[in-house]
């Protein structure tokens, strides 16, 4: 299948924000999600978004799609050292609710 | 309580073993899958389970084989394991709408020696 785009490395000092970018490639998705992996761990949702929405906050994450150039972007605001981890973009396929994930981006957050 | 768990967290085995990981789900959700990360971290579907009916089965060697006894559980049998099986699979589970509340179990890292 096509490949979700994301960088895959980031790095930002503490207490800036951070801008996580993603190209999905079903323009038929329904949703779009972010998830969380924190070394050696397993994935933790961080939010997801409807199609039919251009922008989601929540606490310091904003999630904003562009359905258009089919873009997903993740903010995270006044990044902490904790928050260093890899964050996966992936978007619903038409195959039987199945997810296509990109390869992830890793952040590193620097004190 | 945890919402999809899987059991064992870590499994070392020799190849040619058979071995099971087993997944269970208490949110009620009516659909469950199998994902395998690899060890460069990219995620790949396997599986897929709706009420306990076969909806997904990607290109995996039939020495895979899932078993759902019933909607909240999904177990993954692994026949004549190899050393390319090494990864960490995860089982998630979803709504019977299939999107939205999607949610991961914390893995089972399988090492094959």
């Amino acid at each position: 299948g096509e490949d979700v785009e994301q960088s895959l490395f980031l790095s930002v000092r503490e207490g800036d924000s951070s801008v996580i970018n993603c190209t999905y490639t079903d323009s038929s998705s329904t949703y779009l999600y972010w998830y969380k992996q924190e070394p050696g761990a397993g994935l933790q949702l961080l939010t997801y978004i409807f199609s039919n929405m251009d922008m989601k906050q929540d606490q310091r994450l904003t999630v904003l799609l562009n359905k258009k150039d089919k873009h997903l972007s993740l903010r995270i605001a006044d990044t902490q050292t904790g928050d260093s981890a890899i964050y996966f973009c992936a978007e619903t396929t038409n195959s039987g609710y199945a997810l296509n994930f990109g390869k992830g981006t890793s952040l590193l957050v620097t004190p | 309580d945890t919402a999809v768990s899987q059991t064992p967290k870590y499994l070392v085995t020799q190849m040619g073993n058979d071995k099971s990981i087993k997944c269970e789900q208490n949110l009620g959700h009516d659909t469950m899958y199998w994902y395998k990360q690899d060890s460069k971290k990219f995620l790949k579907i396997m599986f897929s389970y709706n009420n306990k009916e076969l909806i997904i089965n990607e290109t995996v060697p039939n020495r895979f084989s899932p078993k759902s006894p019933d909607k909240a559980h999904l177990n993954l049998h692994i026949n004549s394991l190899e050393l390319g099986d090494s990864a960490v699979y995860f089982c998630a589970s979803t709504p019977s709408t299939g999107q939205g509340s999607y949610t991961f179990g914390s893995g089972t890292r399988l090492t094959v020696v």
